[in-house]
């Protein structure tokens, strides 16, 4: 069984471009969650998403930033006209259930902006 | 939101045990306790969680103080492999739903 899958695993962007990070969760897996990881930090909630809906998003940026879980497919979190406080590594998990009490991570997506 | 206060890091001998320890003195009744561990250039893995009772699997082991707050992570015999950074971390009931809130966790350096 596949664990949760994130690509790219390295993402180059300069100033102003646009980033989409995608995330596959694992098999069975209908919850997905996006976290933000900044240099020597630890991981910041962003969005809490099941398939088709976007349950919590209190974590995210109001401006520039979005994600999205469609019925088919992997989530996407779309950040539009990066700039380099945007550059972190950007982690999915995934669960079965909400309130399971483990929640599976992807490797991450390190996303640099020149 | 509830907070987790770690120490930046720790050193341990290989085949020591271990104490991790955290305080979250804000936590709330219904917020269990959390702990992943993070390897380099990868994504956290679960380690253990709960909310009361002292808890134990084949990983560690979770002591939690009697008030809750205050938790201790216990590897019994720490292995090179152990090194990691170990987040202490409360999930958070909020809307029908849950979040972890993560500390800023403890690099274990664990020595041969």
């Amino acid at each position: 069984n596949a664990g949760v899958m994130q690509n790219p695993r390295h993402l180059v962007r300069r100033r102003g471009q646009e980033a989409r990070l995608r995330c596959s969760p694992m098999k069975g897996h209908s919850h997905v969650y996006w976290y933000r990881q900044l240099p020597e930090e630890g991981l910041k909630f962003m969005v809490y998403l099941q398939k088709e809906n976007i349950i919590d998003e209190s974590g995210m940026p109001k401006e520039r930033f979005s994600a999205e879980f469609p019925k088919e497919g992997p989530s996407i979190l779309r950040i539009q006209q990066v700039v380099r406080g945007d550059s972190a590594a950007y982690f999915c998990a995934s669960s079965p259930t909400v309130d399971l009490y483990e929640q599976y991570f992807g490797p991450g997506t390190r996303l640099t902006v020149t | 939101d509830a907070k987790t206060t770690q120490p930046n890091s720790m050193e341990s001998n290989e085949e020591e045990p271990v104490h991790l320890p955290c305080n979250h003195s804000t936590i709330s009744g219904t917020d269990y306790i959390h702990w992943y561990r993070q390897l380099p250039s990868q994504g956290p893995e679960y380690v253990i969680h709960g909310l009361t009772s002292n808890v134990n699997n084949r990983m560690a082991s979770l002591a939690i103080a009697e008030d809750r707050k205050s938790s201790t992570l216990i590897l019994h015999r720490a292995t090179l492999r152990d090194a990691a950074v170990y987040y202490c971390i409360l999930r958070h009931a909020t809307s029908g739903t849950y979040k972890y809130i993560f500390g800023t966790g403890t690099r274990l350096k664990v020595l041969a």
